[in-house]
């Protein structure tokens, strides 16, 4: 079993819709969560981070954990063409363990 | 800071080669971690240090590969003979704990023919 899985998609969603992306780990005694952005040849870009249960709010972005269920995911507002790229949910303990990553495409 | 920096940027090399791949942290930062990245397998964790030490080597896929890191401010990893499925896009992050934030590098783009 993979530490870290995600959904590969591709996602494709209309601009200005809701983009949802999700995300289960296997470790209970993980700590710290993480979405990163991938853009085509590029490196992965923090954008968001997440260490409580609940939802946490920056700009059109929210992340939400449930660490109950061992489920994290990322909802995109307002999505936007730039949005376009690959997602990695990110989770760490003594070490950082990466999903495979899911494509989104924005759709104008 | 400049981040975390990677050279070189892409390496084309004729398999049997020794290659080496050379990462620069973020000053101040206790933890590097050597990813490579393929489209079938994603972002894999091959090695990381805290402090330059080794703490996890088991994502190494063999004895092929080997990484070192002599102080705080360098590491490298080796692939020695290189083969063609080594080819991959390979980042080098770093980190100020183990459980924060991970800045990664512009990564190193490897094709061995």
């Amino acid at each position: 079993q993979k530490e870290v899985e995600q959904n590969s998609g591709p996602l494709s969603v209309p601009e200005g819709a809701i983009a949802s992306l999700n995300c289960t780990y296997s470790d209970r005694g993980s700590q710290s969560f993480f979405w990163y952005r991938q853009y085509s040849g590029k490196s992965p870009e923090l954008i968001m981070f997440i260490y409580s249960n609940g939802d946490k709010e920056d700009g059109r972005f929210t992340a939400q954990l449930n660490k109950a269920s061992q489920y994290v995911s990322l909802l995109i507002r307002d999505s936007q063409p730039s949005d376009s790229a690959t997602y990695l949910c990110a989770v760490s303990g003594n070490q950082f363990y990466f999903g495979t990553g899911t494509s989104l495409t924005v759709i104008p | 800071d400049a981040g975390v920096i990677q050279s070189p940027r892409h390496e084309v090399t004729e398999m049997g080669q020794e290659v080496t791949l050379r990462c620069k942290p973020i000053s101040g930062h206790d933890y590097l971690f050597w990813y490579r990245q393929t489209m079938m397998r994603g972002l894999e964790l091959l090695i990381y240090f805290n402090n330059n030490v080794p703490i996890d080597d088991s994502g190494m896929p063999e004895d092929r590969f080997s990484a070192k890191m002599p102080n705080a401010s360098f590491s490298t990893l080796k692939i020695q003979p290189s083969e063609p499925r080594d080819s991959a896009v390979y980042f080098c992050a770093s980190s100020i704990s183990g459980v924060g934030e991970a800045f990664f590098g512009q990564g190193t783009r490897l094709t061995v023919v």
